[in-house]
C-alpha cells in the first residue's frame, strides 16, 4: 500500500533563516505531488504541484519554492523566512494520469517563524 | 471560478446519533469530483468519502454516506451511529475533472467543527 511521510512535524525558525520541509511517498511510481498551506480556521491553499521530476508549478507568488529531486520526493524551501510564512503545511500525493484522482495527505508540519 | 460553501461552522451530536453536515458548491462544469475530508486534532487530513458527479448513486463508506444533489449543487455528509472518534473538522472539497493547469486544485470549504457528546 502507498504511504506518505512528511518531516519535521514541528519547526520553530527565526525570521530570515532558511527552511526545508521534506516529503516522500512509498509504494507508487510517478505520483503527482503537492504542497498545501492551511491558515488558521481555513481550508487548504495549494502552493505547488509537480507531475514529474524537476517539473514544478507554483500557484501563488510567495517567499517559498519547491523542488522534486527524485520521483517520490518533494521538498518545500525558503532562503529567508518571513513571519507570514508561519502556518501548517501539508504534503500530498495523487496517482498520475486521470484527473479527479483522490489526493492523499501527509501528517503535516507546523512551522512557527519567530 | 468554483466555490465551496459550508454554512455550519460548528455542529454537535450525541454519541450513537446521526448528524448531517451541509455543503454547497458552485461550478459551471458538468463533470467533477467531490470529497469529504476529516481533520482530527492531529491535523492530518483524512479522506472520508468521494463522489463522482457523473454517478447518480450516492457514495457510502461504512457509517458515512452522502446525499448528492447535482441540480441543487448540494453535497451533504451523513454520519450514522456517531462515535467519539468522529469529533473533528470536516471539510468539503471540489476537484475539476479537467486534466491540466492546476491539477491539484482541491477547492475547500471553510470546514465544520463536529463535536460528539458522550
Amino acid at each position: 500500500s502507498q504511504t506518505i511521510h512528511q518531516w519535521p512535524a514541528t519547526l520553530v525558525q527565526p525570521v530570515g533563516s532558511p527552511l526545508s520541509l521534506e516529503c516522500t511517498v512509498e509504494g507508487t511510481s510517478n505520483p503527482n505531488l503537492y504542497w498545501y498551506r492551511q491558515a488558521a480556521g481555513r481550508g487548504l491553499q495549494l502552493l505547488f504541484y509537480s507531475v514529474g521530476i524537476g517539473q514544478i508549478s507554483s500557484e501563488v507568488p510567495q517567499n517559498l519554492s519547491a523542488s522534486r529531486p527524485q520521483d517520490r520526493q518533494f521538498i518545500l524551501s525558503s532562503k529567508k523566512l518571513l513571519l507570514s510564512d508561519s502556518g501548517f503545511y501539508l504534503c500530498a500525493w495523487s496517482p498520475a494520469g486521470t484527473a479527479g484522482n483522490t489526493i492523499y495527505f501527509g501528517e503535516g508540519s507546523w512551522l512557527t517563524v519567530v | 471560478a468554483q466555490t465551496v460553501t459550508q454554512s455550519q461552522p460548528e455542529m454537535s451530536v450525541q454519541e450513537a446519533e446521526t448528524v448531517t453536515l451541509s455543503c454547497t458548491y458552485d461550478t459551471s462544469e458538468s463533470d467533477y469530483y467531490l470529497f469529504w475530508y476529516k481533520q482530527p486534532p492531529s491535523r492530518q487530513m483524512i479522506l472520508v468519502i468521494r463522489q463522482e458527479a457523473y454517478k447518480q448513486q450516492n457514495a457510502t463508506e461504512n457509517r458515512f454516506s452522502v446525499n448528492f444533489q447535482k441540480a441543487a449543487k448540494s453535497f451533504s455528509l451523513k454520519i450514522s451511529d456517531s462515535q467519539l472518534g468522529d469529533a473533528a473538522m470536516y471539510f468539503c472539497a471540489y476537484r475539476s475533472s479537467h486534466y491540466g493547469g492546476s491539477q491539484g486544485n482541491l477547492i475547500f470549504g471553510k470546514g465544520t467543527k463536529l463535536s460528539v457528546k458522550p
